[in-house]
């Protein structure tokens, strides 16, 4: 049974580009959530997606959007990259919500040079 | 706002020895508390969920108290290993679905 993957592990963009990253969820997991964990802080949550929907917006600048397909996968996107959104991304999966237990990817580490 | 704070930091115990890592949150109005492991330059493994309605969990040599009046909840750790170190971080979620963490407790299991 195939956990929750991410792509690409690791990247390096220039202020002002644009990146996008990706989710699969873990199988028949049906909500995915988004998080920036920058070096030495606990993770923040960016949004959440269920049923190919927003349903809940961390405090984050509208630079930073996401989808969800509907076999549950996902994107986050960040528009202007600033050298401030260097973090570790992290995607979570859960059944039915996020009041279930959470499963983490192993995460994508963004640099913005 | 909820705002979660784990003390200490860090943590650096001999092997074998039993050790209680710390979180509080500032509202008591949460659905569920979960204690994470992150290894470092992975993501986070669950290693219990406490429900608000829950006192503890327990899994192996992990036991998780939650007091959700006094916003504190403990990870007590036994016989602690080498493999045990990793930072570990507890979450909470409020009755809106947001989960919000700790900075994380840092631990070094020395052999």
């Amino acid at each position: 049974d195939a956990g929750v993957t991410q792509s690409p592990t690791h990247l390096i963009k220039t202020r002002g580009q644009q990146v996008t990253l990706r989710c699969s969820p873990k199988s028949g997991h049906d909500t995915v959530s988004w998080y920036q964990q920058a070096l030495g802080q606990g993770p923040q949550f960016i949004f959440q997606y269920y049923e190919e929907e927003e349903r809940q917006r961390g405090n984050f600048p509208d630079r930073f959007s996401g989808h969800q397909f509907p076999n549950y996968s996902s994107e986050l996107n960040v528009n202007a990259l600033l050298l401030g959104d260097s973090a570790l991304y992290l995607c979570a999966s859960s059944l039915g919500g996020p009041r279930n237990t959470i499963y983490f990817g192993e995460g994508s580490w963004l640099t913005v040079v | 706002k909820q705002e979660v704070t784990q003390i200490p930091a860090a943590l650096s115990v001999p092997e074998g020895e039993n050790l209680v890592l710390n979180c509080s949150f500032t509202d008591s109005a949460i659905y569920n508390l979960q204690w994470f492991r992150q290894d470092p330059g992975k993501g986070l493994t669950s290693l219990l969920l406490i429900q608000s309605s829950q006192r503890e969990q327990t899994s192996g040599r992990l036991n998780a108290s939650l007091d959700k009046s006094s916003g504190r909840s403990t990870l007590y750790i036994a016989a602690s290993q080498p493999g045990d170190s990793a930072t570990y971080l507890c979450a909470v979620t409020g009755n809106n679905n947001d989960m919000r963490f700790g900075a994380g407790t840092r631990l070094t299991v020395k052999p």
